[in-house]
């Protein structure tokens, strides 16, 4: 079936530096979505995007889709204690929304 | 409010047992799912479906079984087939056949004791 894989599983960072997760799929996308789940929790809704080549910002958080429409990626500028969770994205093939394995960030404080 | 909701929160089984769990949602959307998450392996996809009585099986669907007789209700069904069933399971749904902006209810931690 269709997968979307996600780097890197984990990430531990000092409070101010940034972070990146990336994912990657084999076959051109419809659309990524992003999802940040706290600990304790569930995927709460983050950001979509639908263009080629297409970036979004919110806050201190940077989105990016690929050009070819398979791959994206979400960048974290100045990491805070707040921005611990794990981060998914998710990719649209058709009508099945599917996955990544998420990446955990922890902030050292 | 409008949401998604789950029920029940905990749930405990014992092997060999069929166990349903709920999911409503009064949001008016078409499209609902199942995930099953696992630690370190993400959300897999069990079950989904885009309109009332259809519903498509998703990566890991053995052992499962769903039904969509109410646009608002997507109930999940773990057969005894179902090998490991523990898990955080979750339910979603999105607005239309497109999976745009996917809510989440507040999952179900599956225990089989």
């Amino acid at each position: 079936g269709q997968q979307v894989m996600q780097i890197p599983q984990y990430q531990h960072v000092q409070e101010g530096e940034d972070f990146t997760t990336y994912c990657n799929s084999s076959t051109t996308l419809s659309n990524i979505q992003w999802y940040k789940q706290r600990p304790g929790g569930h995927p709460v809704f983050l950001i979509q995007l639908v263009k080629s080549g297409e970036v979004k910002k919110q806050k201190r958080l940077t989105f990016q889709f690929g050009e070819a429409k398979k791959n994206s990626s979400l960048h974290i500028t100045a990491t805070q204690t707040t921005d611990v969770g794990t981060y998914f994205c998710a990719g649209l093939y058709g009508n099945k929304l599917v996955f990544g394995a998420g990446t955990i960030l922890r902030v050292k404080s | 409010d409008g949401g998604i909701t789950q029920s029940p929160k905990y749930l405990f089984r014992k092997e060999g047992q069929n166990v349903t769990l709920s999911c409503e949602q009064n949001l008016n959307h078409d499209a609902m799912y199942w995930y099953r998450q696992d630690p370190g392996q993400g959300l897999r996809l069990i079950y989904y479906s885009q309109i009332v009585n259809d519903f498509q099986k998703g990566d890991i669907a053995e052992g499962y079984s769903v039904s969509r007789e109410k646009k608002e209700s997507f109930p999940l069904t773990v057969t005894s087939a179902q090998k490991n069933p523990t898990a955080f399971y979750l339910c979603a749904s999105s607005i239309d056949r497109m999976g745009i902006e996917a809510f989440f209810g507040q999952g179900t931690r599956l225990t089989v004791v």
